[in-house]
């Protein structure tokens, strides 16, 4: 059983263009989660999906980021226009249901890099 | 804001020490997690306690949580070069995980 799949492992890309970061959770995981770490930091939530809808996404930025996660294929978490400050690593997580004791289980993150 | 702050940031210990580290939280939680992360990689799950709990065991790792100072400390018994990583509590509120900013643990061979 394959751990979530977050890829590509490192993305550089210029300032203005687009980043498509992708996961693709635990087979049976229908809740895919975002965070983003900076370094020397600790993981800061972004957002939270089910398939086919957004149930909170409070901790992304309003403007230029977007998430999805489809009823076929991985989750994709979209940057337009990146700036400088979106050079982190953002980790995926996926649990297969909601539950209040519920752990999460992560990918091995997207580096992104802004030149 | 973060909802975990551990404490301390840096742990330097020697190989077969035990090595401690403390996390504060903020509101009122169903559980709390601990999470590991290598360097460059993502986090492994450690051990969860929940808020009826207020000690646990997991092989080398012992948890402690107390919900009225909101603390939990986790402690790694007979350390090994291996266990040099970042250490994550996390606190678990409805379907929201939230983490601390870590300490990072190296164990000296």
């Amino acid at each position: 059983n394959a751990g979530v799949m977050q890829n590509p492992r490192h993305l550089v890309r210029r300032r203005g263009q687009e980043a498509r970061l992708r996961c693709s959770p635990m087979k049976g995981h229908s809740h895919v989660y975002w965070y983003r770490q900076l370094p020397e930091e600790g993981l800061k939530f972004m957002v939270y999906l089910q398939k086919e809808n957004i149930i909170d996404e409070s901790g992304m930025p309003k403007e230029r980021f977007s998430a999805e996660f489809p009823k076929e294929g991985p989750s994709i978490l979209r940057i337009q226009q990146v700036v400088r400050g979106d050079s982190a690593a953002y980790f995926c997580a996926s649990s297969p249901e909601r539950r209040l004791n519920e752990k999460l289980f992560f990918g091995s993150g997207t580096q992104l890099s802004v030149l | 804001s973060q909802q975990g702050e551990e404490d301390p940031q840096a742990l330097s210990i020697q190989e077969g020490e035990n090595a401690t580290m403390n996390c504060s939280y903020k509101t009122s939680i169903n559980n709390l997690q601990w999470y590991r992360q290598n360097s460059g990689r993502g986090l492994v799950h450690l051990i969860l306690i929940r808020s009826n709990e207020r000690e646990k065991h997991s092989g080398r790792l012992r948890v402690t949580l107390d919900t009225s100072k909101k603390s939990s400390s986790l402690l790694i018994t007979a350390s090994r070069a291996a266990d040099t990583a970042s250490y994550f509590c996390a606190t678990f509120n409805d379907y929201k995980l939230s983490f601390g900013a870590g300490t990072t643990v190296t164990v000296r061979a």
